[in-house]
């Protein structure tokens, strides 16, 4: 699974948009981009996954550049309950456990 | 997506005995599960892989006799960990995925959390 890279953390206030960046220049043309999410004691959350084109669901946006090499989630209207540790991980189609890395712990300030 | 649950959702015992703690499917046959565990702040570490009917896969690392995992039935997985240690206490968290169905995302339980003293 190719590698990603994520800030540690960022802050956004309520009610913005929260943009959380992920590198992933070394992914595969099989390997898709996911996003989890978890938020203090719980399980993790899965939110979108995509592997060319942008993809958007009821929780958020997926934004993928054209090389594949980057990734942008794209939360429209963040809440204080979307303060988590927010992960990227690129993997191929296929029953996988996944590799999580350190992830973005974002905080929503009011 | 799919429901997963798992039992207890936190459970203390002594250094010595053995802990059992259950993954439960309610609403999808998963033939696939998956068992993390997650230590202070880090992150998840996949600790194995679970086939419905067959033997569970390790990952490097993990001791197979310790973490003994039976996965008999399309929505039941259990992780039994044996001779449990103070080095053991960590968030253990199951996962089951759709792909059997078509489906890509992982669904994960609350998690339990292991204290032993």
């Amino acid at each position: 699974d190719a590698k990603t890279t994520q800030p540690p953390s960022m802050d956004c206030a309520e009610g913005r948009a929260a943009n959380l960046p992920c590198n992933h220049s070394t992914i595969s043309g099989n390997e898709y981009v996911y996003w989890y999410r978890q938020i203090h004691s719980q399980g993790p959350q899965y939110i979108i996954h995509g592997l060319k084109n942008n993809e958007t669901n009821e929780m958020a946006s997926l934004i993928i550049t054209e090389d594949r090499k980057s990734s942008t989630l794209i939360l429209p209207h963040a809440t204080l309950r979307d303060t988590a540790v927010y992960y990227c991980i690129a993997l191929g189609g296929g029953a996988d456990g996944l590799t999580f890395g350190k992830g973005t712990h974002l905080i929503i300030q009011p | 997506g799919a429901v997963v649950s798992q039992h207890p959702s936190r459970v203390i015992c002594k250094s010595g005995t053995s802990v059992k703690i259950e993954c439960r499917s309610l609403d999808f046959q998963a033939t696939t599960m998956f068992w993390y565990r997650q230590f202070p702040k880090q992150s998840l570490m996949l600790m194995a892989t679970s086939n419905e009917g067959s033997k569970a896969t390790y990952e490097q690392g993990v001791e197979k006799d310790k973490f003994l995992i039976n996965h008999a039935s399309l929505t039941l997985s259990t992780l039994t960990v044996t001779s449990a240690h103070p080095e053991d206490s960590s968030f253990y968290i199951c996962s089951t995925t759709g792909w059997a169905s078509g489906s890509h995302e992982q669904y994960f339980g609350p998690g339990t959390r292991l204290t032993v003293t």
